[in-house]
């Protein structure tokens, strides 16, 4: 039972252009959300977060926007930079107590020159 | 800093052979986690830890054991190696209260790739 899902596996994008991941997920008791961004051979590293509270979040190139009712969240990277490869995590913290995080499967996103 | 730090890289094992992925941090961070990738199934959760000495079931523990005598280690044990076991290992660590929000940020190692043949 996938909670947390990531339904492109992969994404491609013009340089300077707006790169749009998207993120559903299916238990309304989560509180917080996070995006992770890994490159092949390293580990996740962690990129943007939102509270339950918030529809939305801005750092930088990077936002996040919530829409609980539709329990799905999207990450904008404007402009995307070929830096910018790599794959996108999304991950939903359980309800407070629980000590987990639960992530989606991943996109893969590739930033074209 | 290091960060989290895992040890070896790269492992290949043979079918029923045991071995230990073994995880340091040194954030003294009370939170520790395993969590393994395989190729477009995203991070399961293996197993994680509150704090030295005690350890709690993710989803996916079957195959694997865990020890967290001191808060910089958390060691993976696999007892009897199997294929499924064939993965990416991650191991994580974050700074949270007991009972917190659970909101921290979760710092992971460069990862362990496990081949079992």
């Amino acid at each position: 039972d996938q909670q947390v899902k990531q339904n492109s596996p992969s994404l491609s994008v013009q340089e300077g252009r707006i790169s749009i991941l998207n993120c559903d997920y299916t238990n309304s008791m989560f509180d917080y959300f996070l995006w992770y961004k890994k490159y092949p051979a390293e580990g996740p590293t962690f990129l943007i977060s939102i509270s339950s509270i918030k529809d939305k979040n801005e750092d930088g190139r990077f936002t996040v926007f919530l829409n609980k009712s539709a329990k799905h969240l999207s990450l904008h990277i404007v402009p995307s930079q070929p830096g910018d490869s790599a794959v996108y995590f999304c991950a939903a913290s359980a309800p407070r107590g629980s000590n987990k995080l639960i992530f989606g499967t991943g996109t893969l996103l590739a930033v074209q020159p | 800093n290091a960060g989290v730090t895992q040890t070896p890289k790269f492992r290949i094992l043979k079918i029923g052979q045991s071995m230990t992925l073994q995880c340091a941090q040194d954030m003294n961070h009370n939170y520790m986690y395993w969590y393994r990738q395989d190729p477009g199934m995203g991070l399961k959760l293996i197993y994680y830890s509150v704090g030295a000495g005690i350890t709690d079931k993710g989803e996916v523990p079957n195959g694997y054991n865990v020890s967290r005598s001191t808060t910089e280690d958390f060691p993976l044990r696999l007892e009897l190696a199997a294929p499924s076991q064939t993965s990416v290992y991650f191991c994580a660590s974050r700074w949270d209260q007991r009972g917190g929000q659970g909101h921290g940020e979760l710092f992971f190692g460069e990862g362990s790739r496990l081949t079992v043949l």
